[in-house]
């Protein structure tokens, strides 16, 4: 597609839900990343892959996170039992470069609030 | 350690005038990269410029100008005749030898008319 594709634009969860984000990168991307922004402050790094690999996971703030892209394009970002802090813009961005470093391309996000 | 400070939360200005933004950076690597990235209410993250640590040529693009000093590890940007529409959360970032970038806290910048 044309841009970064996320989806839905927005969720409310109730505690204790589980939730799956969707992101679509341009077609032909190889790195796919995401961001975590909360409110008033700069996204913060989450997990990266380069096509289905998962290279980085280390920003993955529990064990309840869970990311994947099982066939190097759309991935999921998985957060089980959500709780009242995991509300959130989750930001997924992709990059044709293999180390993202001539800009990514990001989505619109997804506004993540759990009550 | 990584860090990306921009000590400005919050700027207003009347349309017209300029404005510049500022951007410390902390990193021990010698090779990075600085960007800057623009948020407007919509959400999602607009790219701007790509820095790398070996290229201290200030950039011009039209009404925007980007000022990197290594020797004071800034990386500060500047737009000229400010406009209602630049009104957006501006964000410096910093990227190493991995790959995720470093955000700093952002900018608020107000324009009116």
């Amino acid at each position: 597609g044309a841009g970064v594709s996320q989806s839905p634009r927005y969720k409310v969860a109730k505690r204790g839900q589980d939730v799956a984000l969707r992101c679509d990168p341009i077609s032909g991307h190889v790195s796919l990343f995401w961001y975590q922004q909360a409110l008033g402050q700069g996204p913060e790094f989450l997990t990266y892959f380069q096509n289905e690999a998962q290279l980085d996971k280390s920003g993955l703030p529990s064990d309840r996170f869970f990311a994947e892209r099982p066939e190097g394009s759309v991935s999921t970002l998985k957060i089980q039992r959500t709780q009242q802090e995991d509300s959130a813009v989750y930001l997924c961005a992709s990059s044709s470069d293999q180390r993202g470093g001539y800009g990514y391309t990001f989505g619109s996000g997804t506004r993540l609030t759990v009550v | 350690a990584q860090k990306v400070t921009q000590a400005q939360t919050e700027i207003s200005v009347v349309e017209k005038e300029d404005v510049t933004l500022d951007c410390v950076y902390e990193t021990r690597d010698t090779t990075y990269y600085l960007f800057w990235y623009k948020q407007p209410p919509s959400g999602e993250l607009v790219f701007l410029i790509r820095r790398n640590s070996f290229d201290e040529q200030n950039e011009i693009s039209g009404r925007y100008s980007w000022n990197f000093q290594k020797s004071t590890s800034s990386f500060n940007f500047t737009i000229t005749a400010s406009q209602v529409v630049d009104s957006a959360v501006y964000f410096c970032a910093l990227s190493e030898e991995t790959d995720k970038l470093i955000f700093g806290t952002g900018t608020r910048l107000q324009v009116f008319p």
